[in-house]
């Protein structure tokens, strides 16, 4: 029930593109939605959030896509360029938790010139 | 977002040594914590560091393996004890805005295990 599962495992996109990262998770006590940026030998950078409350949050080229009903989630990349090629996690968590996030497995990104 | 340092930033240590990993924030927050990243794998949550009491840990951490300290609201510290090739890992620390429960990471210690 914790688990938050992320697909695909890699992805391979033409510069241009748009490059579309999924993830569902079981537990309907979620109320927030992370997605983060992580270059080799960095930490993960927040990219964007949402919370259950809106189905779509757009900033700049990234958007994410909410389905409560359907527990899923997804990452939307317009025109991706190679700086984009990175791993990109989901996450979730609770909020009266206090912060636990719970990751997706990770999608390693490849935008091509 | 807060600016947050670790150190050391990578090490290669001996098996059954032990290795404290520092985090450093710049700005007063409540919720600190370490998290886990095995190689190629995702990010595993090991504890909440709780300022001035025990940390929290999650299922599969122990505190004599991961001893967590965190004397103020800017600081913290994880050790690993006693280790093993498997611990071979990136840690990482991260903090929270309450306000907003947006969550940003340090940079990682990148730690090798012989």
């Amino acid at each position: 029930q914790q688990q938050v599962k992320q697909s695909p495992q890699s992805l391979i996109v033409q510069k241009g593109g748009i490059s579309i990262i999924n993830c569902a998770y079981e537990n309907t006590a979620f109320d927030y939605f992370p997605w983060y940026q992580q270059f080799p030998g960095k930490g993960p950078a927040l990219l964007i959030a949402i919370r259950p409350d809106v189905s779509e949050k757009k900033e700049g080229r990234f958007t994410i896509s909410f389905n409560k009903s359907a527990k899923q989630f997804s990452l939307h990349i317009m025109d991706s360029q190679p700086g984009d090629s990175a791993t990109y996690f989901c996450a979730a968590s609770i909020s009266y938790q206090g912060g636990k996030l719970i990751f997706g497995q990770g999608t390693e990104l490849s935008v091509k010139p | 977002s807060a600016v947050i340092s670790q150190k050391p930033s990578r090490d290669i240590c001996q098996r059954g040594t032990s290795l404290t990993i520092q985090c450093q924030v710049d700005s007063q927050v409540t919720m600190m914590f370490w998290y886990r990243q095995q190689p190629g794998q995702s990010l595993t949550l090991i504890a909440t560091a709780n300022q001035g009491s025990e940390a929290t840990y999650e299922s599969g951490f122990v505190i004599d393996k991961f001893p967590i300290s965190r004397p103020n609201l800017t600081f913290s510290t994880l050790t690993v004890s006693n280790m093993s090739p498997e611990d071979s890992s990136i840690y990482l620390c991260s903090v929270e805005h309450l306000a907003n429960n947006e969550q940003f990471f340090g940079p990682g210690t990148r730690l090798t295990v012989l």
